[in-house]
């Protein structure tokens, strides 16, 4: 059982350059969500999903953009990434049960930005 | 809005002392509660959660939590710590019926022999 598959585990990218995060999760659960991992701060919530074709901004969404377009997958673009964008990103799948959500995280992908 | 404030980023303790990691939230709706654990290079694991059945949660790993709705708090505790519970702790909170888990900013649990 795979649970929430997040590729690659590592990148070093290049002030200016563009990539995507690819997350997939086999759970079948309807929310998903992308956090970064940065010292001192917890996880902070970038963009979430509630179901295929419908997201909405976290708490930090600027500099990244999403898309919904299967239950399954939600990649993560980073359109021009800058030095503040190296953290650890992390994807995580949830579902409600007696109205609290438990998130299923990833293994986290370590990006740096040089 | 919601919010979360655990006090203390790191805490040492001595293997077979009592852990108590301390977690405080501001919440305008009943909340839903979750302590999550992260070892090393992974990603977060759920401890417990708390949902308004019981103020007080039992999770994995000997771990148990309790909801003080008067104290806005919701501690987790450990009676007897092993060196296997060295990692990093988050507590988080949802609000209802919600999916935006915000979380605090962690606490980082230290074992020593």
């Amino acid at each position: 059982n795979a649970g929430v598959t997040q590729t690659p585990k590592f990148q070093v990218l290049k002030t200016g350059q563009s990539m995507t995060l690819q997350c997939a999760q086999d759970m079948n659960h309807e929310y998903m969500s992308w956090y970064r991992q940065d010292p001192g701060m917890g996880l902070r919530l970038i963009h979430y999903s509630v179901g295929a074709g419908i997201t909405d901004q976290g708490e930090v969404p600027n500099g990244y953009n999403v898309s919904r377009s299967t239950t399954e997958d939600f990649p993560l673009r980073l359109l021009s990434a800058a030095p503040s964008q190296t953290s650890v990103y992390f994807c995580a799948s949830s579902y409600t049960q007696g109205g609290a959500t438990e998130a299923f995280f990833g293994q986290g992908t370590r990006l740096t930005v040089v | 809005a919601q919010s979360v404030t655990q006090l203390g980023s790191h805490v040492s303790v001595s293997e077979g002392a009592l852990v108590l990691l301390r977690c405080n939230y501001s919440s305008s709706v009943p909340p839903y509660l979750f302590w999550y654990v992260q070892y090393p290079n992974q990603g977060l694991q759920l401890l417990l959660k708390y949902t308004s059945a019981a103020t007080l949660v039992k999770g994995i790993n000997g771990f148990e939590a309790e909801f003080k709705k008067s104290e806005t708090s919701f501690h987790l505790t450990k009676p007897s710590a092993h060196m296997s519970d060295a990692a990093e702790y988050f507590c988080a909170v949802s609000d209802t019926g919600g999916f935006k888990t915000i979380f605090g900013a962690g606490t980082r649990l230290f074992v020593k022999a």
